[in-house]
């Protein structure tokens, strides 16, 4: 079993959808999780950055953690097609290790 | 513009040959890592740097692969004796703190 699992799609939505990507865990030690785009040949980006459970809201992007399932999503509101990516969670146990555990990705294309 | 810079952004080499990758991470910057990204897959941790200490390194980097920040500013990564399992996209990331890494555009290595 992989510490982080994420269907890696492809997802593909009408502009204005509201858009549910999600990640399970096994590593029950993950304190931080993160959320990564990654445009065509280019590094990833840091999207949204939660320690711990509960919600984080940034414009249109709101990230979700429940640790006692091990899951975390992220929404993405009023989808635009500036938003087509494939996107990454992200984990960390912390207590002086710095490795991010990445899932797979999910593709995702907006279309217009 | 002051990001993380990889340089070169592509390589072709034929297997057996050795290659050296660099990363520039932005400046005062103090943590710098390494990860390898293959096609539809996330980011795998290779290698962790504070300031010139390397802290923290994958069983992904076998005897074959070095990697250095002798100042604590730029890094190598060198690969030794290519094999072509060794293609992939290998990113680099820097950090003030540990908790946004910062990723650089990498560099796609193809072992012929």
């Amino acid at each position: 079993q992989k510490e982080v699992e994420q269907d890696p799609g492809p997802l593909s939505v009408p502009e204005g959808a509201i858009v549910s990507l999600n990640c399970t865990y096994s590593n029950s030690a993950f304190q931080y999780f993160m959320w990564y785009r990654q445009y065509s040949r280019k590094g990833p980006e840091l999207l949204m950055y939660t320690y711990s459970s509960g919600n984080k809201e940034d414009g249109r992007f709101t990230a979700q953690v429940d640790k006692s399932s091990k899951y975390i999503s992220l929404f993405i509101r009023d989808s635009q097609p500036s938003d087509s990516a494939t996107y990454l969670c992200a984990m960390s146990q912390g207590g002086g290790s710095e490795k991010l555990v990445f899932g797979k990705g999910t593709k995702l294309t907006v279309n217009p | 513009d002051t990001g993380v810079s990889q340089d070169p952004r592509h390589k072709i080499t034929k297997r057996g040959q050795n290659v050296t990758f660099r990363c520039d991470p932005i400046s005062e910057h103090n943590r710098l890592y390494w990860y390898r990204q293959t096609l539809g897959q996330g980011p795998e941790f290779l290698t962790y740097f504070q300031n010139e200490a390397q802290l923290e390194k994958s069983r992904l980097l076998s005897d074959r692969f070095s990697a250095e920040r002798p100042k604590g500013s730029f890094s190598t990564l060198e690969i030794q004796r290519t094999e072509q399992g060794d293609s992939a996209m290998y990113l680099c990331a820097s950090s003030p703190t540990g908790a946004k890494l910062f990723f650089g555009s990498g560099t796609q290595l193809s072992v012929l």
